[in-house]
């Protein structure tokens, strides 16, 4: 079945420095690909998404590039700010499905 | 104005008590989603209806009943609560349900079995 791998967390970063969130699938076809946000408390918002291979989604600074060959989807942000504290989920869609599968979630915290 | 609500927020409940949650969508979307978020922040999907039709129906005890009176709003009923059923339950909506659509997700409600 579909199946999405992410990185472990939990991941502590400063203000300002890289962030790199490692994202591989398992699916038939050619899935769409999306990063969620969850901020502390809050509902899941799309961060950005990506529906064919080698497509990049991109959006508050944050990017990732659909990579077919690898079977990725890694979300990388230059610059990280505190606000960027959340849990971050890669999930995936079949082109023939309607349900969301989600991998385990990353909490990432950015501190001053 | 909010594109997909949930009421209520947080609902703490005794083990055995029937509950419901209700869930709203004003984006015109089509289909409506049911997922379950556990402790450790993992999600999963539960249900989903397009136009009124039950589409998915996840491995998911019959004590939990989707109903969906119209295209805006999906709401989901559980009887005879369990402990495990402590989780956080969102609801989410898409244009048509394509794997291209975005979904759409409420805040979610924070569910506390006693």
């Amino acid at each position: 079945g579909d199946s999405v791998t992410q990185m472990e967390g939990p991941v502590t970063l400063s203000e300002e420095a890289c962030l790199t969130i490692n994202c591989t699938y398992t699916a038939t076809g050619y899935p769409s690909l999306f990063w969620y946000v969850q901020y502390p408390g809050e509902g899941l918002q799309l961060l950005l998404k990506a529906t064919k291979a080698d497509d990049k989604g991109s959006n508050k600074g944050f990017e990732a590039t659909y990579r077919k060959e690898t079977t990725s989807f890694h979300l990388e942000k230059g610059s990280v700010q505190v606000s960027d504290s959340a849990v971050y989920f890669c999930a995936l869609i079949r082109s023939n499905d309607y349900k969301l599968s989600f991998g385990a979630g990353t909490t990432v915290t950015v501190r001053a | 104005d909010t594109a997909v609500s949930q009421t209520p927020k947080y609902l703490v409940t005794q083990m055995g008590n029937d509950k419901s949650i209700k869930c709203e969508q004003n984006l015109g979307h089509d289909t409506m989603y049911w997922y379950k978020q556990d402790s450790k922040k993992f999600l999963k999907i539960m249900f989903s209806y397009n136009n009124k039709e039950l589409i998915i129906n996840e491995t998911v005890p019959n004590r939990f009943s989707p109903k969906s009176p119209d295209k805006a709003h999906l709401n989901l009923h559980i009887n005879s609560l369990e402990l495990g059923d402590s989780a956080v339950y969102f609801c989410a909506s898409s244009h048509s349900g394509r794997a291209t659509d975005t979904q759409y997700f409420g805040p979610g409600t924070r569910l506390t079995v006693l």
